[in-house]
């Protein structure tokens, strides 16, 4: 099976551009979740998304949105890129929107704002 | 203070030794409690996943949580250098918002 799969790995964005990154969870599963990894601020939780409806969201601002589809597939847009904005972004994916469930990581989207 | 508290580490021990790596939360609500690897520049990995208080073992690998004093630990058997990593806890309440500790950094000596 595979496993979760994000586009692109890499990314060099300049300051004020909007960018927009991909996530294909695992086959079946339902639920996608967005972190992003900071060396200062660790892993921070951005939103879910479970069947096409944002469930949860973390606290970031307004600038950082996403959107899921009907198969599962799942896009985060990050508009008005500042420079802080440089991190690993990951997305997990699990079978349900909770519960005794398991989630699994994508490899990220390393982003890096000039 | 965090939710989720971990040692950074380094932890460097020798190859073949028990390693021994800890959690402290402060979010009563937190029922299911994920462990994670990290190898430099990649995305983390699923390695043990428990639910509740007790003791749960995979191969090398035996993770306890103690609800109690909410308190989270895994333990890594005869370690080996491919287990150095990082390694994150990441506990979480009924919904699927995992909540990371800072992960510590584990070296094992050939």
């Amino acid at each position: 099976k595979a496993g979760v799969t994000q586009t692109p790995r890499y990314l060099i964005k300049t300051r004020g551009q909007q960018v927009t990154l991909s996530c294909s969870p695992i086959s079946g599963h339902r639920s996608v979740s967005w972190y992003q990894q900071t060396p200062g601020q660790g892993l921070q939780f951005l939103f879910e998304y479970f069947s096409e409806t944002q469930r949860n969201k973390g606290n970031f601002p307004g600038r950082f949105s996403g959107r899921q589809f009907s198969n599962s597939r799942s896009e985060m847009n990050v508009s008005t890129l500042e420079l802080g904005d440089s991190a690993l972004y990951l997305c997990a994916s699990s079978l349900e929107a909770g519960g005794p469930n398991e989630q699994f990581f994508g490899p990220g989207t390393r982003l890096t704002v000039l | 203070q965090k939710e989720v508290e971990q040692d950074p580490g380094p932890l460097s021990v020798p190859e073949g030794a028990i390693v021994s790596l800890n959690c402290t939360y402060s979010n009563s609500a937190f029922q299911y409690f994920m462990w994670y690897r990290q190898y430099s520049r990649k995305g983390p990995e699923l390695l043990m996943y428990t639910y509740s208080s007790g003791n749960k073992e995979d191969g090398r690998f035996t993770a306890q949580v103690d609800k109690s004093s909410k308190y989270i630990s895994l333990f890594i058997r005869d370690s080996q250098p491919s287990d150095s990593a990082t390694y994150l806890c990441a506990p979480r309440a009924a919904g699927n918002k995992l909540t990371f500790g800072g992960g510590t950094r584990v070296l094992v000596k050939p």
